[in-house]
C-alpha cells in the first residue's frame, strides 16, 4: 500500500461544476495535509491545508479530513478553465517528520 | 518577497558524468528540501534539513546523490555518476516552520530539469 493515494483520473467537470478530488493515506498518526495545484511544466504551489478533523474553507475551496477513515478530500467549488491542473495531496506523517505526496489527479474544467 | 531560487533550469548530461543543483531558500525559512519529480509522479522527498542539519534523508539513494546546506541557507544537491533512471525535474522547497510542526507550509522553486543520455 502506497503512503498517500489518490485517484490518477483524469476527472472532466464543466465550467461552474463542484470539482471534487480525493486522497487517502496509510500511516494513521498523520498530522498534517496539504492540496497542492501543480501545472503542467511548473512547480507545485500550496492551495490550502488542514490538521484538524472538518472541512477548512477558503474562497472557492474546501479542504475536508476525516482521520477515523484516513481520508482527506478537495472539493472546487464554481470550477474555472483556469483550476485545469494536477493536484496533489501531500501528508505529513507521524513518524520521522517524512512528507509524502500522492501521484495527483488531472483536472480539466470544461468550458 | 522573493521565492526560492534554483539553477539551473535545465541540464543535459550523458550517464555516468557528474551534476550539480542549486537552491537558495526564501529568506528566514529554516526548513529545506529536495524533491525528485519523475513524469507523471508526485513529487518525491530525497533529504529534509533543518537549519545546516539533516532531519530525513532516508530516500536519498546514498550511493550516488549527495547534499549540504552550509550555514544554515542554500544548498547543492549532487548526483554522481548519474544514471538514465535520475532523468526528473529536482525540486527545491523551503518551509518557515521546523520540520514536523502543524501546518508546515511548503513553497517550491521553479525545479531544475535534469535529462540524462
Amino acid at each position: 500500500q502506497k503512503e498517500v493515494e489518490q485517484n490518477s483520473g483524469p476527472l472532466s467537470v464543466p465550467e461552474g461544476a463542484i470539482a471534487s478530488l480525493n486522497c487517502t493515506y496509510s500511516d494513521r498518526g498523520s498530522q498534517s495535509f496539504f492540496w497542492y495545484r501543480q501545472y503542467s511544466g511548473k512547480s507545485p504551489e500550496l492551495i490550502m491545508f488542514i490538521y484538524s478533523n472538518g472541512d477548512k474553507e477558503d474562497g472557492r475551496f474546501t479542504a475536508q479530513l476525516n482521520k477515523a477513515s484516513q481520508y482527506v478530500s478537495l472539493l472546487i467549488r464554481d470550477s474555472q478553465p483556469s483550476d485545469s491542473a494536477t493536484y496533489l495531496c501531500a501528508v505529513n506523517m507521524n513518524t520521522g517528520n517524512q512528507f509524502y505526496f500522492g501521484t495527483g489527479t488531472s483536472l480539466t474544467v470544461i468550458p | 518577497e522573493a521565492g526560492v531560487a534554483q539553477s539551473p533550469r535545465y541540464k543535459i548530461i550523458e550517464k555516468r558524468q557528474s551534476v550539480a543543483f542549486w537552491c537558495n531558500p526564501i529568506s528566514g525559512h529554516a526548513t529545506l528540501y529536495w524533491y525528485q519529480q519523475i513524469l507523471g509522479q508526485g513529487p518525491k522527498l530525497l533529504i529534509q534539513f533543518q537549519n545546516n542539519g539533516v532531519v530525513d534523508d532516508s530516500q536519498l539513494p546514498k550511493d550516488r546523490f549527495s547534499a549540504e546546506r552550509l550555514k544554515g541557507v542554500d544548498s547543492t544537491l549532487k548526483i554522481q555518476p548519474a544514471k538514465l533512471e535520475d532523468s526528473a525535474v529536482y525540486l527545491c522547497a523551503s518551509s518557515l516552520r521546523l520540520a514536523g510542526e502543524l501546518g508546515n507550509e511548503q513553497f517550491f522553486g521553479p525545479g531544475t530539469r535534469l535529462t540524462v543520455l
